[in-house]
Formats: structure tokens, C-alpha cells, sequence
């Protein structure tokens, strides 16, 4: 049981390249989450799913989009990355009445922009 | 801004001693989670916690919510090496069900 799974683990974008970070979870979970670590603020919601093919806006949602287009995966794709957006990101997924359960986290992916 | 305070930022503890770290939000929160994630890692689930007032154990962690569902404190006794890492709170502040993380307390083990 992998649990959840985040592609790739790290990468060096240059400023204005795109990407795309795929997170899978093999636990037939509803919900799934991207979140953002930087140093002294915690984890910050970038956007969020329901259920197969619903997304929604979190806190930090600009420069960011995303896609959930089949259940068990949630991808999060950066269209021109900036410097800003250097930080690590972790994918998250949860199951439950309105996610009201613990939420289980991928293992993060180490994004530098330069 | 942020809704969900954690103070402190950073904790220095001394191997057998107690420490505390809280987290207060400035609404009412429907529940509230706990992750420690350890240096290099991810978060990790702790507990969750519901009604006011509730209590809960986990071996050598005690976990509180205040009466006003507004904030809560995590206590550690005896404090290992193993408890080394990041502690963040999380609490639930919407009716879907999203939570907002505290920025987290780190706590460093001296043996």
C-alpha cells in the first residue's frame, strides 16, 4: 500500500518554465489537497478537490492551477514559475465526511526557482 | 491573515523535561488536528480532537481544546530524542471541511 505519491521529489525550474507535479493515491480517497511549506508558515492550501472533477481555490491559489481529472490523482501545474514559488509542496488526501478525518501526506516535492 | 496561531515558534528542550505548545485561533473551530512532521519528512497524523473541553492521551502527549473551541495545547512529558520535529495544529474553519495549519512549533532535544 503506497499510500500517497508525489512526482518528482525535486526539481530546478528557470524563471517562466512551466511544470506539472503529479500527486496519486491508491486509498479511493474523496478529497485531495496541495499545499505549500515555506519557513515559518506552516502549510499554506493552494487548492483543493472533493471528488473527481472538482477543484477549488485555497489560500495561495495564484499561479497555480490544477486538475483532478480521474479520482485517485491530483495534479498541480505552474504555467511561468517565479522565484516566489520556490518552496516544497505536499500533496494530501483524506476521505470522510467533509474531510473530517486525518489527512495523509505524500512526501513532498523540493521545487527551486531560479 | 492567518487564523490559526501556534506559539512558540521554536521550542529548545532539555532530554526528561516537559514542554507545551499552544495554538489559538482567533473563530471558533469545529475540530481540530495535530501532524508532527520530522526534519526531512512529512507530515504526519496525530490526533483529532472535537468536542469543548475534550482531553486525550497518547502515551507521553496530551492533547487539550479549550472550553471555547478557539484553542489548543499540546503537552509532551519526559521529552525523548524521538520527539524531535515540527508540531503543527490544524483547524477546521469552514463548513466543507478545510483546515488551516498554524505555522508550527519546532522542537529541538538536547540529551
Amino acid at each position: 500500500n503506497a499510500g500517497v505519491t508525489q512526482t518528482p521529489k525535486f526539481r530546478v525550474l528557470k524563471t517562466g518554465q512551466s511544470m506539472t507535479l503529479l500527486c496519486a493515491q491508491d486509498m479511493n480517497h474523496e478529497y485531495m489537497y496541495w499545499y505549500r511549506q515555506d519557513p515559518g508558515m506552516g502549510l499554506r492550501l493552494i487548492h483543493y478537490s472533493v471528488g473527481e472533477g472538482t477543484t477549488a481555490k485555497g489560500e495561495v491559489p495564484d499561479g497555480y492551477n490544477v486538475s483532478r481529472l480521474k479520482k485517485q490523482n491530483f495534479l498541480l501545474g505552474l504555467e511561468s514559475a517565479a522565484p516566489s514559488q520556490t518552496s516544497v509542496y505536499f500533496c494530501a488526501s483524506s476521505s470522510g465526511t467533509a474531510g473530517d478525518t486525518e489527512a495523509f501526506f505524500g512526501q513532498g516535492t523540493r521545487l527551486t526557482v531560479v | 491573515g492567518q487564523q490559526v496561531m501556534q506559539i512558540p515558534q521554536y521550542q529548545h528542550v532539555q532530554e526528561g523535561e516537559d514542554f507545551t505548545t499552544y495554538c489559538n485561533s482567533s473563530t471558533t473551530l469545529s475540530n481540530i488536528q495535530w501532524y508532527k512532521q520530522r526534519p526531512g519528512g512529512h507530515p504526519v497524523f496525530l490526533i483529532q480532537l472535537v468536542k469543548s473541553g475534550e482531553v486525550k492521551k497518547q502515551k507521553r502527549l496530551t492533547f487539550q481544546f479549550g472550553e471555547a473551541k478557539k484553542n489548543s495545547s499540546l503537552h509532551i512529558t519526559a521529552t525523548q530524542t524521538t520527539d524531535v520535529g515540527t508540531y503543527f495544529c490544524a483547524g477546521r474553519i469552514d463548513s466543507w471541511g478545510k483546515f488551516q495549519f498554524g505555522a508550527g512549533t519546532q522542537v529541538v532535544v538536547t540529551p
